[in-house]
């Protein structure tokens, strides 16, 4: 069974611009998560996806968003980049109607901006 | 105080040693607790996970969790230099609870002297 994929795998990028990131969660799999991994900072909540909805957001800038596509893939956009932003982005998806909630990341996209 | 608080480490050991690896949290509506091992540049990927008190093993891994301590634990017996890693504790208050997302600590980064 394929684990949860990313894409791109590395992205450079200079301040102000632009960037979407795209994740396929396991098949059966509805909720997806995007988590920042900047260095010294652990792992950061940013969005909860779940059935095409965003159910929780984290502490983070209007200028990170995102959403889920009916085949429950899903797309992170981070306008006007900062240089705070280059971190290593991860999708994690799980059927949240399990108990336990088990969340699956992907290899994470690493952003770089200059 | 953090949410979840972990000695970032970094820690060191001789092949074959026992490895004691601990989180500790502050809110009492998390019951379910997860490892996560993360390899150099790579995703989390999910080691164990166990449900409110109690202890759970899995060949050389060992998780406890004491709930009236707010405090978890994570053995690993006759470490090996493969467990070289960080490893991130991780807790969710569960399906129905208010946040479908896992709150991480920052990780211990352990390495395994051959």
């Amino acid at each position: 069974e394929a684990g949860v994929t990313q894409s791109p795998t590395h992205l450079i990028k200079t301040r102000g611009q632009q960037v979407t990131l795209r994740c396929s969660p396991i098949s059966g799999h509805t909720s997806v998560y995007w988590y920042q991994q900047a260095l010294g900072l652990g792992l950061q909540f940013l969005l909860w996806y779940d059935e095409g909805e965003e159910r929780n957001r984290g502490n983070f800038p209007p200028r990170f968003s995102g959403r889920q596509f009916p085949n429950y893939s899903s797309e992170l956009n981070v306008n006007a980049l900062e240089l705070e932003d280059s971190a290593l982005y991860l999708c994690a998806s799980s059927f949240y109607r399990t108990a336990y909630n088990e969340q699956f990341f992907g290899p994470g996209t690493r952003l770089t901006v200059l | 105080q953090k949410e979840v608080e972990q000695d970032p480490g970094p820690l060191s050991v001789p092949e074959g040693a026992i490895v004691s690896l601990n989180c500790t949290y502050s809110n009492s509506a998390f019951q379910y607790f997860m490892w996560y091992r993360q390899y150099s540049r790579k995703g989390p990927e999910l080691l164990m996970y166990t449900y409110s008190s109690g202890n759970k093993e899995d060949g050389r891994f060992t998780a406890q969790v004491d709930k009236s301590s707010k405090y978890i634990s994570l053995f690993i017996r006759d470490s090996q230099p493969s467990d070289s890693a960080t490893y991130l504790c991780a807790m969710s208050e569960g399906y129905g609870g208010s946040q479908g997302n896992l709150i991480f600590g920052k990780g211990t980064k352990l390495s395994v002297k051959p």
